[in-house]
């Protein structure tokens, strides 16, 4: 069974940093664009890095710039999110998921459980 | 603009049938993709490019007309009783969003 499970989340201080971890087992993330996916307590999804298949191209949401890196390790079939200068606002759940798409539409087809972050002030 | 609009909360009659729309500009040059999310669980894919992957209900379809994505179930179960997000790339092509989610209420 493909599957996929995060792992890293804890609780943390305003300003501190960790990092998420992403195993896929059943399959290799290989062949897949990964996403990192967020979701703050009791609010809506918010997408938050995405990294090519071989690492040379990612993307991410504009607050999360310059303190986020996303990255990945196919041989290990492990993706990772590096989180510095953590605030507040990053609190949530977060969600590592594999990406589908063609030019005309995008989908994430399988998600993990999600780990939990919570940053005090 | 880069966003997707939904409605917060929609409700309907068991057995009944109920569209959940998406709204956005970019939605002109991609078809949005469909969640299904339950207290305390991950997103599960419902529809992409209005296509059920293997394993979803046929009650669950999709359609997309002009800026706006719709995913109708037909017969709405109590199991169906959850939060529903759309997805689609910005303008740009290079960033990824969400609707704003829609709780929908099985009465």
């Amino acid at each position: 069974e493909r599957e996929l499970v995060e792992s890293g989340g804890d609780f943390v201080q305003a300003g501190g940093s960790l990092r998420l971890s992403c195993a896929a087992s059943g399959f290799s993330l290989g062949p897949f664009w990964m996403s990192w996916v967020r979701q703050a307590p009791g609010k809506g999804l918010e997408w938050v890095a995405n990294i090519k298949q071989d690492g040379s191209e990612n993307y991410s949401v504009d607050s999360v710039k310059g303190r986020f890196t996303i990255s990945r390790d196919n041989a290990k079939n492990l993706l990772f999110l590096q989180m510095t200068s953590l605030r507040v606002e990053d609190t949530g759940a977060y969600f590592c998921a594999t990406e589908d798409s063609s030019s005309w539409y995008h989908y994430f087809g399988l998600w993990g459980r999600g780990t939990l972050v919570t940053v005090s002030s | 603009s880069s966003e997707l609009t939904q409605d917060p909360t929609v409700s309907v009659a068991l057995g009944q049938t109920v569209t959940i729309t998406c709204h956005g500009d970019l939605l002109r040059s991609y078809f949005a993709s469909w969640y299904q999310q339950k207290p305390g669980q991950a997103p599960v894919l419902l529809i992409y490019a209005n296509n059920r992957p293997a394993g979803i209900p046929d009650r669950f379809s999709g359609s997309h007309s002009g800026t706006t994505s719709s995913l109708t179930i037909t017969g709405a179960q109590a199991e169906d009783e959850a939060d529903y997000y759309c997805n689609s790339r910005d303008i740009g092509g290079k960033l990824l969003l969400f609707g704003g989610g829609t709780k929908l209420t099985v009465l």
